[in-house]
């Protein structure tokens, strides 16, 4: 069946550390993006990439970085600068261009606590 | 710039009601596309539906449907006879396309009580 994994599903880290997030999928699809959400908020753009090798930052990027060596794979590096890294962390992927836009699939998610 | 409004934080209502979320957004393209997406507790996003600004053709989907004003830059979506399986977080959403980026609203969060 074709998707997108997110794994782990619960994180815990200590303060201080570095913690990477792995997002998988094997729909195909150019596009790959990281949202974050907080309770009772919607989703903000984290980073976001159309093609492999190539990525732009999204409206809070600060304290994050990702990389996209391969069309598959989109991981998310929540570092130590990242003032209040406590969140559920959203991966999607979506089709580029055809002249429209195209809507987004999203994994499971994972939920980052720091303790 | 781009805003997407969801004023309704919270609905309860009892089952087999109907039910309507409000969706109002802002932007200054022609060409844009709105989504709705829901989100049920387990947290990941289902998507409902796309729709572009040059079709403003409601839509049903069985016991969904959705009603697309540009008039009043309104994209709301209605639930028939709802069953507790609705019980979800529903997000609006607009994209302009440019940039394959889209700009999602803070979510109505839609209590089907039994």
């Amino acid at each position: 069946d074709g998707g997108i994994t997110q794994s782990p599903k619960y994180l815990f880290r200590k303060e201080g550390q570095n913690v990477t997030l792995s997002c998988e999928q094997n729909l195909n699809h150019d596009a790959m993006y990281w949202y974050r959400q907080d309770p009772g908020q919607g989703l903000r753009l984290i980073y976001y990439s159309q093609i492999v090798n190539d990525f732009q930052k999204g409206d809070i990027a600060e304290g994050y970085s990702v990389s996209r060596e391969k069309k598959e794979s989109f991981p998310l590096t929540v570092t130590s600068a990242q003032k209040n890294p406590t969140a559920f962390y959203l991966c999607a992927s979506s089709i580029v261009g055809g002249g429209t836009y195209n809507e987004q699939f999203f994994g499971p998610g994972t939920r980052l606590t720091v303790l | 710039a781009q805003k997407v409004t969801q004023a309704q934080t919270e609905i309860s209502v009892v089952e087999k009601e109907d039910v309507t979320l409000d969706c109002v957004y802002e932007t200054r393209d022609t060409t844009y596309y709105l989504f709705w997406y829901k989100q049920p507790p387990s947290g990941e996003l289902v998507f409902l539906i796309r729709r572009n600004s040059f079709d403003e053709q409601n839509e049903i989907s069985g016991r969904y449907s959705w009603n697309f004003q540009k008039s009043t830059s309104s994209f709301n979506f209605t639930i028939t006879a709802s069953q507790v399986v609705d019980s979800a977080v529903y997000f609006c959403a607009l994209s302009e396309g440019r940039d394959d980026k889209i700009i999602f609203g803070k979510g109505t969060r839609l209590h089907i009580l039994p």
